[in-house]
């Protein structure tokens, strides 16, 4: 079936440090893949998205490659603020289908 | 920009009670979709609620648990019937929307007591 698998968190790093959330997913045929935040309180929001491979979708100073060899889409920013803390979900959605599959989602604290 | 309303954003129910959870959408959408997400947990898909006929449930969801209605390409109900400690979760509908992708409600936050 389809399936995304996160990187286990929670994850905690120093302000100006570099991120990367590991997502990797098994689906048929050719996905999209989506990474949402969603803050303290709040519902989810779209972060970025790709709809095909190599494709980069980027967002905030987030960035996240679409790699079908690799069957991965892994989250990265170069220099995370203390206002990037939330919990990150990666999500696909099968070609023809409607609906969302989420991973386990990761929870980043960003300390100053 | 487009906006997916909810309400009520919170509320705190004794066991047994109904709760009936609203989503307003600002554009016509042919589905609208009801997640479940428990507290530490990830999003679970209840069902897809197509307007003008009876909700698809996933798998571990039946209507008499979640009733949904689907009145207009607006608009959607999601009722959590009989309610226990265990249905105390974070309830989010979503639609996939026009030059916005799929898009979230901020969510009803339901404790169950």
């Amino acid at each position: 079936g389809n399936s995304v698998t996160q990187m286990e968190g929670p994850v905690t790093l120093s302000e100006e440090a570099f991120l990367t959330i590991n997502c990797t997913y098994t689906a048929t045929g050719y996905p999209s893949l989506f990474w949402y935040v969603q803050y303290p309180g709040e519902g989810l929001q779209l972060l970025l998205k790709a709809t095909k491979a190599d494709d980069k979708g980027s967002n905030k100073g987030f960035e996240a490659t679409y790699r079908k060899e690799t069957t991965s889409f892994h989250l990265e920013k170069g220099s995370v603020q203390v206002s990037d803390s939330a919990v990150y979900f990666c999500a696909l959605r099968v070609q023809g289908a409607q609906k969302l599959v989420f991973g386990q989602g990761t929870r980043l604290t960003i300390n100053p | 920009s487009a906006v997916i309303s909810q309400k009520p954003s919170r509320d705190i129910c004794q066991r047994g009670t109904s709760l009936t959870i609203q989503c307003q959408v600002d554009s016509q959408v042919t589905m609208m979709f009801w997640y479940r997400q428990q507290p530490g947990q990830s999003l679970t898909l209840i069902a897809t609620a197509n307007q003008g006929s009876e909700a698809t449930y996933e798998s571990g969801f039946v209507i008499d648990k979640f009733p949904i209605s689907r009145p207009n390409l607006t608009f959607s109900t999601l009722t959590v019937s009989n309610m226990s400690p265990e249905d105390s979760s974070i309830y989010l509908c979503s639609a996939e929307l026009p030059n916005y992708g799929y898009t979230f409600g901020s969510g009803t936050r339901l404790t169950v007591v």
